[in-house]
């Protein structure tokens, strides 16, 4: 297994600019979800999906959308970036109850100049 | 809101001594409680749990966490620190009513260094 990937390792932004972070996950788990990590601030949840189809706000969704049309896939866009995004992003799996490990990607760096 | 607060953003503890993380949680009902590491330029990997079968956890590494009620807190131990435990540390929550969604609230982390 490949566990969960992430794409791009790193991204610099203009101002105004979108994209897509992607993340895949091999392990038929039903719970995905989105962080992003600041200094001092820990892990910051955006957004999660229980299952393909469905997914809800986290702590801090603002200026982020996301999608589970499949089991293995769960992209972030950001849709018009602001220097305030600029953070590293964990995209996360678990099967669904909490009790289960969360697996986590190795990250994508985000620069927004 | 369930919240979780780490004491202490920086911990340094000599090699062959004893390492004390702290955390202590905010809900007056028990919640799940975990310890996640993150070594330099990774992911978070998780160390041990409190699912309430036990209130003192054995995790990964020799690392072990003691649920106290009391005193709402599930700190994080180990009684030798190694060169190779150098990390952050992360503490995290989820209530027992969002069991099912897999939500998870993190602390803001303790960079643990070990001195030769």
């Amino acid at each position: 297994n490949a566990g969960v990937t992430q794409t791009p390792k790193f991204q610099v932004l203009k101002t105004g600019q979108s994209m897509t972070l992607q993340c895949a996950q091999d392990m038929n788990h039903e719970y995905m979800s989105w962080y992003r990590q600041d200094p001092g601030m820990g892990l910051r949840l955006i957004h999660y999906s229980v299952g393909a189809g469905i997914t809800d706000q986290g702590e801090v969704p603002n200026g982020y959308n996301v999608s589970r049309s499949t089991t293995e896939d769960f992209p972030l866009r950001l849709l018009s970036a602001a220097p305030s995004q600029t953070s590293v992003y964990f995209c996360a799996s678990s099967l669904r109850h909490i009790l289960y490990e969360q697996y986590f990607g190795p990250g994508t760096r985000l620069t927004v100049t | 809101a369930q919240s979780v607060t780490q004491l202490g953003s920086h911990v340094s503890v000599s090699e062959g001594a004893l390492v004390l993380l702290r955390c202590n949680y905010s809900s007056s009902v028990p919640p799940y409680l975990f310890w996640y590491v993150q070594y330099p330029n990774q992911g978070l990997q998780l160390l041990l749990k409190y699912t309430s079968a036990a209130t003192l956890v054995k995790g990964i590494n020799g690392f072990e966490a003691e649920f106290k009620k009391s005193e709402t807190s599930f700190h994080l131990t180990k009684p030798s620190a190694h060169m190779s435990d150098a990390a952050e540390y992360f503490c995290a929550v989820s209530d027992r009513g969002s069991s099912n969604t897999g939500k998870l609230i993190f602390g803001q982390g303790t960079t643990l260094q070990v001195k030769p």
